[in-house]
């Protein structure tokens, strides 16, 4: 079993859908969670970041931790074609040097 | 603020040619991490520099890549020889300090491609 596992995509919507992308993962050790973007031909860029459980919202995107059942989801609202884009979700532990243990990611396309 | 530069952008080679990317990161930032990213799939860690000291490099096969970081600066990744599975986009990142969710800041990668 992988650390992260990711939904597998790729995903189309038509705008203004909502989006929801979703990933398990193993360790409990884990307690930073992050979404990051990648455009084509970019590097990640960080999105969202959340410490433990809880939500957090930016915008027209919440992402939600569930460590209880070690899942985690990130939400788009009303979605733009300026989402289209890879979501990568990634995680890490405490502590210095954790290293940062990312999804496989998943492609979402928007449709005007 | 200038972002993390990586060249070269593109780089095609044969099979047990060598090869090698540079990053100069976020001016300030005193870790610089090198990670491999295979089509279809999320980044993974092959070295982890805290300005010029490795903290971690479990993932790098030690047999064909190298990695070092000049002064606490630049950084090289040399692979020598390729193999065809190294076929992947190289991407470098810099963040100002590990472990509390800090954010990396990743440059543009070099996708190489071994024939």
């Amino acid at each position: 079993q992988k650390e992260v596992e990711q939904d597998p995509g790729p995903l189309s919507v038509p705008e203004g859908a909502i989006v929801s992308l979703n990933c398990t993962y193993s360790n409990s050790a884990f307690q930073y969670f992050m979404w990051y973007r990648q455009y084509s031909r970019k590097g990640p860029e960080l999105l969202m970041y959340t410490y433990s459980s809880g939500n957090k919202e930016d915008g027209r995107f919440t992402a939600q931790v569930d460590k209880s059942s070690k899942y985690i989801s990130l939400f788009i609202r009303d979605s733009q074609p300026s989402d289209s884009a890879t979501y990568l979700c990634a995680m890490h532990p405490t502590g210095a040097n954790s290293k940062l243990t990312f999804g496989k990611g998943i492609t979402l396309s928007v449709r005007p | 603020e200038a972002g993390v530069a990586q060249s070269p952008r593109y780089k095609i080679i044969e099979k047990r040619q060598s090869v090698a990317f540079w990053c100069n990161p976020i001016s300030g930032h005193a870790t610089l991490y090198w990670y491999q990213q295979i089509l279809g799939q999320g980044p993974k860690l092959l070295i982890q520099f805290q300005n010029n000291g490795v903290v971690d490099d479990s993932q790098l096969p030690k047999d064909r890549f190298s990695a070092e970081r000049l002064k606490g600066v630049d950084s090289t990744l040399k692979i020598q020889p390729a193999k065809l599975e190294d076929s992947a986009v190289y991407l470098c990142a810099s963040s100002t300090r590990t472990g509390g969710g800090e954010t990396q800041y990743f440059g543009p990668g070099t996708r190489l491609l071994v024939l």
